[in-house]
């Protein structure tokens, strides 16, 4: 089964500062992993994905994730953060093989909460 | 057209009433999703269409029902809730195919008196 971990529920940063949000997953299959973030009030905008290829995988908004096979992690870093950055974060991760037809259900993580401090 | 478009952006119903939430996109997407997010908590899937067919129905109470009139448009009928179904209604969609990941709307924000 299929499923992912974020540790800590809230991150605090100063304004230019490095932004690290941890995620690990578990999965039997090669995971295809998903970093989301949402703010007050709104849906969900993808950041970036992990699939198949390049372990370094770079987002919008300056953001860019690692895929460690060897940790199980897939850890969401902005060299610089941003006011703009203050939002919840969700790593997510496709569980598959379960259903009939290619969709599988997207399972998320519980969230990071992000702050900045000017 | 990139987005995910819902309708209304907020509602306020009754536990008597009969109300709907609308979804559409247009990027040909022929997948569609209804997740629940209740305060501080991550999405949580209620359904999932495959090329307007419902494929999942994760054992959601029968007070919610989806429909699905064609391949833009997804509907999701509420009748009888309770309070406790108060939260943000999210609409997704997504190609055919597990990684290309899930566009979402904006969500409906429900409250239930």
């Amino acid at each position: 089964a299929q499923s992912v971990t974020q540790l800590g529920s809230h991150v605090s940063v100063s304004e230019g500062a490095l932004v690290l949000l941890r995620c690990n997953y578990s999965s039997s299959v090669p995971p295809y992993l998903f970093w989301y973030v949402q703010y007050p009030n709104q849906g969900l905008q993808l950041l970036l994905k992990y699939t198949t290829g390049a372990t370094l995988v770079k987002g919008i908004n300056g953001f860019e994730a690692e895929f460690k096979k060897s940790e199980t992690s897939f850890h969401l870093t902005k060299p610089s953060a941003h006011m703009s950055d203050a939002a919840e974060y969700f790593c997510a991760v496709i569980k598959r093989g379960n259903y009939g037809g290619s969709q599988g259900n997207l399972i998320f993580g519980k969230g990071t909460k992000l702050s900045v401090k000017p | 057209d990139t987005e995910v478009t819902q309708t209304p952006k907020h509602l306020v119903m009754g536990m008597t009433n009969k109300k709907s939430l609308k979804c559409e996109q247009h990027m040909g997407h022929r997948a569609m999703y209804w997740y629940k997010q209740k305060a501080k908590k991550p999405p949580e899937l209620m359904f999932v269409y495959s090329y307007e067919k419902l494929s999942i129905n994760e054992s959601v109470p029968s007070r919610f029902s989806p429909e699905c009139p064609n391949s833009s448009l997804l509907n999701l009928h509420l009748h009888a809730l309770q309070p406790e179904d108060s939260a943000l209604y999210l609409c997704a969609s997504s190609q055919e195919g597990h990684h290309y990941g899930y566009t979402f709307g904006s969500g409906t924000r429900l409250t239930v008196v």
